[in-house]
């Protein structure tokens, strides 16, 4: 069965602060990685990462894929309150009857203090 | 104009009850999902449709029974509902299947 465990589970940081959240996975058919990030209601896409090594970036949010080490972290710099989130990572498997499903980690709680 | 919509919002009802959310999309995706998020905020899919046919139905009691009377809409009903369906649900849709629009969220609370 597909696996996606992310750490650390919380972290509270003061606004300013670099944080790193790190997601490792395990999967029999690795087809991409998502990251979303939940505020109080539905989590909203941030990145989709398929290959490794290539840095994908948005403002102060970036991440990376190492497909060898099997994980993905998710780079948020200058933090700022309103990065406090549930930040979720997501595997999407290319083959079987798990194809089309998305296996969601835990999240990681951030919480940025002014 | 909402993407993905819910209703309702919130639901608080008593053990052995039958309940339904609703869900529609007005993306004009293909794939419908219902997910449920628990206290450890675990995401996990319980099922999708695809063009009104079912695709994906995990392992989920047969007392949760989703509908999908045309592509944008997936409605989910729960009999005899228990403590344990206590729960934030989630529909999403998708025309990529890797990427999700999530709806609001039901906050369900079963007393």
């Amino acid at each position: 069965e597909d696996k996606v465990v992310q750490s650390p589970l919380s972290l509270v940081v003061h606004e300013g602060d670099t944080v790193t959240l790190n997601c490792s996975y395990e999967v029999t058919n690795f087809r991409s990685l998502l990251w979303y990030k939940q505020e109080k209601k539905a989590p909203t896409f941030l990145f989709m990462l398929t290959s490794s090594g290539i840095e994908k970036k948005s403002g102060r949010l970036s991440s990376i894929l190492d497909k060898k080490e099997l994980f993905s972290i998710l780079n948020i710099t200058a933090t700022q309150t309103g990065d406090s989130a549930i930040y979720l990572c997501a595997l999407a498997n290319a083959g079987g009857t798990s194809y089309g499903k998305l296996t969601f980690g835990q999240g990681t709680i951030l919480t940025v203090h002014p | 104009d909402t993407a993905v919509s819910q209703t309702p919002k919130y639901l608080v009802t008593q053990m052995g009850n039958d309940k339904s959310i609703k869900c529609e999309q007005n993306l004009g995706h293909d794939t419908m999902y219902w997910y449920k998020q628990d206290s450890k905020k675990f995401l996990k899919i319980m099922f999708s449709y695809n063009n009104k046919e079912l695709i994906i139905n995990e392992t989920v009691p047969n007392r949760f029974s989703p509908k999908s009377p045309d592509k944008a809409h997936l409605n989910l009903h729960i009999n005899s509902l228990e403590l344990g369906d206590s729960a934030v649900y989630f529909c999403a849709s998708s025309q990529d299947d890797r990427f999700r629009y999530f709806g609001p969220g039901t906050r369900l609370t079963v007393t």
